[in-house]
């Protein structure tokens, strides 16, 4: 079955500073693998998304996450917070998203 | 272009009545996604619907809860004789195909009930 763990509950850091927020999954194929954003009372955004090439994805509001099959992690980076930034992050896998539980960010002045 | 609809925002029940929870796709999405995200935990896959058609229903409780997209109109998620445990947020998805062919599943902005 697959799954996903994001093993940081609670994450703060301070403004301007860099990002990095974990995510190991376990799936028995070559994983779809996605990053979303919710805000509190709000729905899902998607932010990036891995399907197959490049294992350095992209995605909107300056984030980047890596596919490392041999760690079976897919981190999500940003170089530069902003205090807009701060909301609960989710990592999924597979094609009916599989959700982790989440990382709750807080931006401090 | 309007997103994913779903209505109500907000829905109150008492415990055993019936809790009925609207979703519109987006334009030209036929396939829809059910997930429920219960208190301080993520969300969790409930059911896997094309028109008229459930297609995988591995998620939903066995007992009290339905889901239907029928040929005309909004996919309607059913929770019949509510308890207190089924108060959450219940999150429609919506995608072109089958996100296997890599179409992304656009969220609605959630449904939260609350079972008093």
């Amino acid at each position: 079955a697959q799954s996903v763990t994001q093993p940081d509950i609670h994450i703060t850091v301070s403004e301007g500073a860099s990002l990095e927020l974990r995510c190991n999954y376990s799936y028995g194929a070559t994983p779809y693998l996605f990053w979303y954003v919710q805000s509190p009372g709000q729905g899902l955004q998607l932010l990036l998304k891995y399907f197959s090439g490049d294992t350095l994805v992209q995605g909107i509001k300056g984030f980047e996450a890596e596919f490392k099959r041999s760690q079976s992690s897919f981190n999500l980076r940003k170089p530069s917070v902003h205090w807009s930034d701060a909301a609960e992050y989710f990592c999924a896998v597979g094609a009916q998203l599989t959700f982790g539980t989440g990382t709750r960010l807080t931006i401090i002045p | 272009n309007a997103g994913v609809m779903q209505n109500p925002r907000h829905l109150v029940r008492r415990r055993g009545q019936e809790a009925r929870l609207r979703c519109s796709p987006m334009k030209g999405h036929s396939h829809v996604y059910w997930y429920r995200q219960l208190p301080e935990e993520g969300l969790k896959f409930m059911v896997y619907l094309q028109k008229e058609n459930i297609i995988d229903e591995s998620g939903m409780p066995k007992e009290r809860f339905s889901a239907e997209f029928p040929k005309e109109g909004p996919s309607i998620l059913r929770i019949q004789q509510v308890v207190r445990g089924d108060s959450a947020a219940y999150f429609c998805a919506s995608s072109r195909t089958h996100q296997n062919s890599g179409n992304t599943i656009y969220f609605g902005e959630g449904s939260w009930l609350t079972v008093v």
